[in-house]
């Protein structure tokens, strides 16, 4: 089975202060992994994904993610941090494609100016 | 091309009724996955359909609840004689074929309120 644990519900930055919110996963398969982001009463927007090529993954907005298979994680990064970041973060796990996603139960991330 | 469309974007519901829920998958998409999201929670799997077929359907409660893709028209959640605890955030999210079908995009969820 899988599992997906992030750390941390909540995490505060400064504006333009570096963000990371990390991510350990398990899984008994070289998994493929997703960050989303949520922004209040809307649906998730992918923001990057791995899937076995390159493990420094780029995203969208300035993110980006580094798939560490030894330490079993993948966690988010954004060198500085911008207002409009402020949202939930949701990292997830599948197996393969066409396979259902496993999520943690996000972090929540503040910026304050 | 409009994303994954979901209605109704809120619901209420009294105890004991049904609720309806709809999700039109990107064009060109052909797998449909529904997701719930209870409060301070991650989003947890339910069902995983093709058209006209269920695939997996781990996740959905024995009781009350049922999924299909037919055909021809939106994929339906359909939840039986509903209890409060079924208030809850429904996503749908849609995965097309080829290259990019490990990536699963999402709608704006339906927000399910049960008095």
């Amino acid at each position: 089975a899988q599992s997906v644990t992030q750390l941390g519900s909540h995490v505060s930055v400064s504006e333009g202060a570096l963000v990371l919110l990390r991510c350990n996963y398990s899984s008994s398969v070289p998994p493929y992994l997703f960050w989303y982001v949520q922004y209040p009463n809307q649906g998730l927007q992918l923001l990057l994904k791995y899937t076995s090529a390159a493990t420094l993954v780029k995203g969208i907005n300035g993110f980006e993610a580094e798939f560490k298979k030894s330490e079993t994680s993948f966690h988010l990064t954004k060198p500085s941090a911008h207002m409009s970041d402020a949202a939930e973060y949701f990292c997830a796990v599948s197996d393969t494609g066409y396979s259902t996603l496993t999520f943690g139960k996000g972090t929540m991330l503040l910026v304050s100016p | 091309n409009a994303g994954v469309m979901q209605n109704p974007r809120h619901l209420v519901r009294r105890r004991g009724q049904e609720a309806r829920l709809r999700c039109s998958p990107m064009k060109g998409h052909s797998h449909v996955y529904w997701y719930r999201q209870l409060p301070e929670e991650g989003l947890k799997f339910m069902v995983y359909l093709q058209k006209e077929n269920i695939i997996d359907e781990s996740g959905m409660p024995k009781e009350r609840f049922s999924a299909e893709f037919p055909k021809e028209g939106p994929s339906i959640l359909r939840i039986q004689q509903v209890v409060r605890g079924d208030s809850a955030a429904y996503f749908c999210a849609s995965s097309p074929e080829g290259a990019a079908k490990n990536i699963q995009y999402f709608g704006a969820g339906t927000r399910l309120s049960v008095l």
